[in-house]
Protein backbone atom coordinates (compact mmCIF):
# COMPACT_ATOMS: atom_id res chain seq x y z
CA UNK A 1 0.00 0.00 0.00
CA UNK A 2 0.72 3.42 -0.85
CA UNK A 3 0.18 6.70 0.58
CA UNK A 4 0.75 10.48 0.01
CA UNK A 5 1.00 13.53 3.00
CA UNK A 6 0.81 16.97 2.29
CA UNK A 7 0.69 19.11 5.01
CA UNK A 8 -0.07 22.22 4.09
CA UNK A 9 -3.97 22.93 3.14
CA UNK A 10 -3.32 25.95 1.83
CA UNK A 11 -0.22 28.27 1.17
CA UNK A 12 -1.02 32.21 0.62
CA UNK A 13 1.57 33.83 -1.18
CA UNK A 14 2.64 37.35 -2.83
CA UNK A 15 2.48 37.16 -6.53
CA UNK A 16 6.68 37.56 -7.54
CA UNK A 17 7.43 34.94 -4.34
CA UNK A 18 8.72 32.16 -4.30
CA UNK A 19 6.73 28.82 -3.27
CA UNK A 20 7.51 25.37 -2.59
CA UNK A 21 4.51 23.02 -1.54
CA UNK A 22 5.14 19.86 0.41
CA UNK A 23 4.56 16.08 -0.43
CA UNK A 24 6.44 13.11 1.22
CA UNK A 25 4.76 9.55 -0.08
CA UNK A 26 4.98 5.69 1.80
CA UNK A 27 5.90 3.26 -0.34
CA UNK A 28 7.29 -0.45 -0.02
CA UNK A 29 8.45 -0.71 -3.40
CA UNK A 30 9.19 1.87 -6.58
CA UNK A 31 6.99 4.72 -7.40
CA UNK A 32 6.29 7.55 -10.16
CA UNK A 33 5.35 9.98 -8.84
CA UNK A 34 2.65 13.26 -9.84
CA UNK A 35 1.76 16.58 -9.52
CA UNK A 36 -1.43 17.33 -10.98
CA UNK A 37 -3.30 20.87 -10.95
CA UNK A 38 -7.18 22.05 -10.32
CA UNK A 39 -7.80 25.14 -11.31
CA UNK A 40 -11.39 26.31 -10.14
CA UNK A 41 -13.88 24.68 -12.19
CA UNK A 42 -12.22 22.54 -13.97
CA UNK A 43 -10.63 19.13 -14.04
CA UNK A 44 -7.23 17.04 -12.99
CA UNK A 45 -4.29 18.55 -14.96
CA UNK A 46 -0.73 17.20 -14.99
CA UNK A 47 1.67 19.13 -14.15
CA UNK A 48 5.06 16.77 -13.93
CA UNK A 49 6.14 13.50 -13.61
CA UNK A 50 8.91 11.30 -12.25
CA UNK A 51 9.34 8.10 -13.45
CA UNK A 52 12.50 7.49 -13.66
CA UNK A 53 16.05 9.27 -14.30
CA UNK A 54 16.91 12.85 -13.36
CA UNK A 55 15.63 13.58 -10.18
CA UNK A 56 14.81 16.84 -10.79
CA UNK A 57 11.49 17.26 -12.90
CA UNK A 58 10.14 20.56 -14.46
CA UNK A 59 7.30 21.18 -15.95
CA UNK A 60 6.46 24.06 -18.66
CA UNK A 61 5.20 27.00 -16.93
CA UNK A 62 8.41 27.02 -14.67
CA UNK A 63 7.43 24.59 -11.66
CA UNK A 64 10.01 22.16 -10.57
CA UNK A 65 9.73 18.67 -8.26
CA UNK A 66 12.63 17.03 -7.22
CA UNK A 67 12.37 13.45 -6.03
CA UNK A 68 14.32 12.16 -2.51
CA UNK A 69 14.03 8.92 -2.01
CA UNK A 70 16.09 9.24 0.93
CA UNK A 71 13.49 11.65 2.29
CA UNK A 72 10.74 9.97 0.38
CA UNK A 73 9.57 13.63 -0.59
CA UNK A 74 8.57 15.31 -3.92
CA UNK A 75 8.01 18.63 -3.34
CA UNK A 76 6.76 21.33 -5.46
CA UNK A 77 8.61 24.32 -6.13
CA UNK A 78 8.32 27.72 -8.09
CA UNK A 79 10.53 30.49 -8.01
CA UNK A 80 8.74 33.53 -9.20
CA UNK A 81 4.81 32.96 -8.40
CA UNK A 82 2.14 34.57 -11.11
CA UNK A 83 -1.50 35.69 -10.10
CA UNK A 84 -2.66 32.86 -12.89
CA UNK A 85 -0.93 29.70 -10.77
CA UNK A 86 -3.65 30.00 -8.10
CA UNK A 87 -5.24 26.86 -7.93
CA UNK A 88 -5.40 23.60 -6.24
CA UNK A 89 -1.97 20.98 -6.34
CA UNK A 90 -2.71 17.12 -5.70
CA UNK A 91 0.51 15.01 -5.33
CA UNK A 92 -0.29 11.56 -6.08
CA UNK A 93 1.97 8.26 -6.10
CA UNK A 94 1.64 5.12 -7.85
CA UNK A 95 3.54 2.24 -7.95
CA UNK A 96 5.95 1.56 -10.96
CA UNK A 97 6.35 -1.08 -13.40
CA UNK A 98 2.92 -2.29 -14.98
CA UNK A 99 -0.67 -1.27 -14.17
CA UNK A 100 -1.06 0.49 -10.62
CA UNK A 101 -3.83 2.79 -9.77
CA UNK A 102 -3.11 6.37 -8.32
CA UNK A 103 -2.67 7.40 -5.10
CA UNK A 104 -3.88 11.27 -4.37
CA UNK A 105 -2.71 13.33 -1.06
CA UNK A 106 -5.24 15.32 -0.22
CA UNK A 107 -4.59 18.53 -1.95
CA UNK A 108 -3.07 22.41 -1.10
CA UNK A 109 -4.74 25.30 -2.44
CA UNK A 110 -1.99 27.81 -3.50
CA UNK A 111 -3.33 31.53 -3.33
CA UNK A 112 -1.60 33.94 -5.31
CA UNK A 113 -2.12 37.94 -3.21
CA UNK A 114 -0.90 40.57 -6.04
CA UNK B 1 -5.39 18.76 -27.78
CA UNK B 2 -7.50 15.81 -27.12
CA UNK B 3 -10.28 16.36 -24.00
CA UNK B 4 -11.88 13.39 -21.97
CA UNK B 5 -15.62 15.22 -21.75
CA UNK B 6 -17.78 14.38 -19.09
CA UNK B 7 -21.80 15.00 -19.21
CA UNK B 8 -23.58 16.45 -17.41
CA UNK B 9 -21.31 19.01 -15.28
CA UNK B 10 -23.66 19.20 -12.00
CA UNK B 11 -26.46 16.97 -11.27
CA UNK B 12 -28.71 16.65 -8.60
CA UNK B 13 -30.49 13.86 -7.53
CA UNK B 14 -33.46 12.69 -4.66
CA UNK B 15 -31.84 10.09 -2.15
CA UNK B 16 -32.54 6.42 -3.45
CA UNK B 17 -32.34 7.65 -7.10
CA UNK B 18 -30.63 6.11 -9.33
CA UNK B 19 -27.93 7.93 -11.39
CA UNK B 20 -25.88 7.51 -15.00
CA UNK B 21 -22.22 9.47 -15.21
CA UNK B 22 -21.38 9.65 -18.85
CA UNK B 23 -17.87 10.00 -20.37
CA UNK B 24 -16.36 9.89 -23.31
CA UNK B 25 -12.89 8.89 -23.23
CA UNK B 26 -10.13 9.92 -25.95
CA UNK B 27 -10.85 7.66 -28.88
CA UNK B 28 -7.52 5.81 -28.72
CA UNK B 29 -7.08 5.15 -25.27
CA UNK B 30 -7.60 1.84 -23.86
CA UNK B 31 -8.02 2.33 -20.06
CA UNK B 32 -10.58 3.85 -18.47
CA UNK B 33 -11.09 5.04 -14.51
CA UNK B 34 -13.46 6.41 -12.31
CA UNK B 35 -11.96 8.65 -9.20
CA UNK B 36 -14.60 10.65 -6.58
CA UNK B 37 -13.36 13.48 -4.75
CA UNK B 38 -15.99 14.47 -1.84
CA UNK B 39 -15.76 18.28 -1.17
CA UNK B 40 -12.41 19.13 0.76
CA UNK B 41 -11.20 16.02 0.90
CA UNK B 42 -9.29 13.42 -1.25
CA UNK B 43 -9.19 12.39 -5.33
CA UNK B 44 -10.15 8.60 -4.12
CA UNK B 45 -9.64 5.86 -7.02
CA UNK B 46 -13.05 4.19 -7.53
CA UNK B 47 -12.72 1.93 -10.28
CA UNK B 48 -10.61 0.81 -13.29
CA UNK B 49 -11.76 -0.69 -16.53
CA UNK B 50 -9.96 -2.85 -19.82
CA UNK B 51 -11.14 -4.80 -22.15
CA UNK B 52 -14.70 -4.11 -21.29
CA UNK B 53 -14.06 -5.54 -17.78
CA UNK B 54 -13.51 -3.96 -14.36
CA UNK B 55 -9.20 -4.10 -14.24
CA UNK B 56 -9.02 -3.24 -10.48
CA UNK B 57 -12.08 -1.57 -8.32
CA UNK B 58 -11.68 0.00 -4.66
CA UNK B 59 -13.60 -1.02 -1.28
CA UNK B 60 -15.74 2.12 -1.96
CA UNK B 61 -16.67 0.53 -5.31
CA UNK B 62 -19.64 -1.57 -3.85
CA UNK B 63 -22.66 -3.16 -5.27
CA UNK B 64 -24.21 0.15 -5.42
CA UNK B 65 -22.13 0.89 -8.43
CA UNK B 66 -21.54 -0.38 -11.65
CA UNK B 67 -20.04 0.33 -14.90
CA UNK B 68 -20.11 0.34 -18.53
CA UNK B 69 -18.59 0.73 -21.86
CA UNK B 70 -22.10 0.17 -24.11
CA UNK B 71 -21.42 2.15 -27.38
CA UNK B 72 -17.49 1.93 -28.19
CA UNK B 73 -17.38 5.64 -27.30
CA UNK B 74 -18.76 6.49 -23.74
CA UNK B 75 -17.92 5.04 -20.60
CA UNK B 76 -20.73 5.27 -17.91
CA UNK B 77 -20.68 4.84 -13.39
CA UNK B 78 -24.34 3.97 -12.47
CA UNK B 79 -25.31 4.54 -9.17
CA UNK B 80 -28.16 2.60 -8.36
CA UNK B 81 -29.64 3.90 -5.40
CA UNK B 82 -28.00 7.26 -4.22
CA UNK B 83 -27.11 7.93 -0.47
CA UNK B 84 -26.27 11.35 0.94
CA UNK B 85 -22.50 10.47 0.99
CA UNK B 86 -22.31 9.98 -2.77
CA UNK B 87 -22.34 13.68 -3.40
CA UNK B 88 -19.02 14.35 -4.74
CA UNK B 89 -16.99 15.18 -7.74
CA UNK B 90 -16.73 12.70 -10.28
CA UNK B 91 -13.85 12.16 -12.64
CA UNK B 92 -13.20 10.08 -15.46
CA UNK B 93 -10.11 9.36 -16.55
CA UNK B 94 -8.53 7.80 -19.98
CA UNK B 95 -5.19 6.60 -20.86
CA UNK B 96 -3.56 5.15 -23.43
CA UNK B 97 -1.41 2.29 -22.09
CA UNK B 98 -2.07 1.21 -18.11
CA UNK B 99 -1.77 3.19 -15.01
CA UNK B 100 0.54 6.07 -15.65
CA UNK B 101 3.30 5.21 -17.92
CA UNK B 102 5.02 7.57 -19.91
CA UNK B 103 2.10 10.52 -20.37
CA UNK B 104 -0.28 9.94 -17.29
CA UNK B 105 -4.19 10.08 -17.22
CA UNK B 106 -5.89 12.47 -18.80
CA UNK B 107 -8.89 13.41 -16.36
CA UNK B 108 -12.32 15.25 -17.56
CA UNK B 109 -13.36 18.09 -15.96
CA UNK B 110 -15.90 16.03 -13.82
CA UNK B 111 -19.60 15.69 -13.01
CA UNK B 112 -20.99 17.20 -9.40
CA UNK B 113 -23.19 15.17 -7.97
CA UNK B 114 -25.63 16.20 -5.28
CA UNK B 115 -27.72 14.46 -3.40
CA UNK B 116 -30.56 15.76 -1.57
Amino acid sequence: AQSVTQLDSQVPVFEEAPVELRCNYSSSVSVYLFWYVQYPNQGLQLLLKYLSGSTLVESINGFEAEFNKSQTSFHLRKPSVHISDTAEYFCAVSSSGGYQKVTFGTGTKLQVIP
Amino acid sequence: EPEVTQTPSHQVTQMGQEVILRCVPISNHLYFYWYRQILGQKVEFLVSFYNNEISEKSEIFDDQFSVERPDGSNFTLKIRSTKLEDSAMYFCASSVSPGQGSRGYTFGSGTRLTVV
